[in-house]
């Protein structure tokens, strides 16, 4: 069975602080990994997704997250917070066989302190 | 490009009724999919489809109906609403298996009351 945990419902940085949203995940077999932004009142929106290339993916808006096999882990990290990424995050994960189904985490919501 | 579209946006019934929601891609995407978001669950996987005429159950599909006569079209209905029901419900599509990104549609509001 698959299955992500997302440590934190909430966080706030300040503006340009460095973000850091956690994501531990458990499979059976090799996963993939995904990382989605929900702004409010919308649809998610992918960030960007591991596929078992690189272990460090670059995604939209200066977003990047580091596949860690040993800890088991796909944290999500910004250098720089911007106002406007203020949204709920997920972390996602599916296995390399069979449906393309997709098993989210709880979600983080990121505050941006002015 | 229209993407997924998702109808209605925004819906209240009283429990009992049977409501559908539609949901159309314009991707000719094979993959269609059908999640709930509820505060504290993140998303939850109601039904799938892989192609036209083949459907799947998610994690959460009791008191859901699904069907895949077209491959642009999965609408979702409850056959019987109850409160428990009252969710944000998004539509996705991808265009192949496993490791392809998954698209979703803007969600579409439900409460029974």
């Amino acid at each position: 069975a698959q299955s992500v945990t997302q440590l934190g419902s909430h966080v706030s940085v300040s503006e340009g602080a460095l973000v850091l949203l956690r994501c531990n995940y458990s499979s059976s077999v090799p996963p993939y990994l995904f990382w989605y932004v929900q702004y409010p009142n919308q649809g998610l929106q992918l960030l960007l997704k591991y596929t078992s290339a690189a272990t460090l993916v670059k995604g939209i808006n200066g977003f990047e997250a580091e596949f860690k096999k040993s800890e088991t882990s796909f944290h999500l990290t910004k250098p720089s917070a911007h106002m406007s990424d203020a949204a709920e995050y997920f972390c996602a994960v599916s296995v390399q066989t069979g449906a393309n189904n997709l098993f989210f985490g709880t979600g983080t919501r990121l505050t941006v302190i002015p | 490009d229209a993407g997924i579209t998702q109808s209605p946006r925004y819906k209240i019934t009283e429990t009992g009724r049977q409501v559908t929601l539609m949901c159309h891609q314009t991707w000719s995407h094979s993959y269609m999919f059908w999640y709930r978001q509820d505060l504290g669950h993140g998303l939850r996987l109601i039904y799938y489809s892989a192609a036209a005429d083949i459907t799947d159950k998610g994690e959460v599909p009791d008191g859901y109906v699904v069907s895949r006569s077209k491959t642009e079209n999965f609408p979702l209905t409850l056959e019987s609403a109850t409160r428990s029901q009252t969710s944000v419900y998004f539509c996705a599509s991808s265009p192949g298996i496993s490791g392809n990104t998954i698209y979703f549609g803007e969600g579409s509001w439900l409460t029974v009351v």
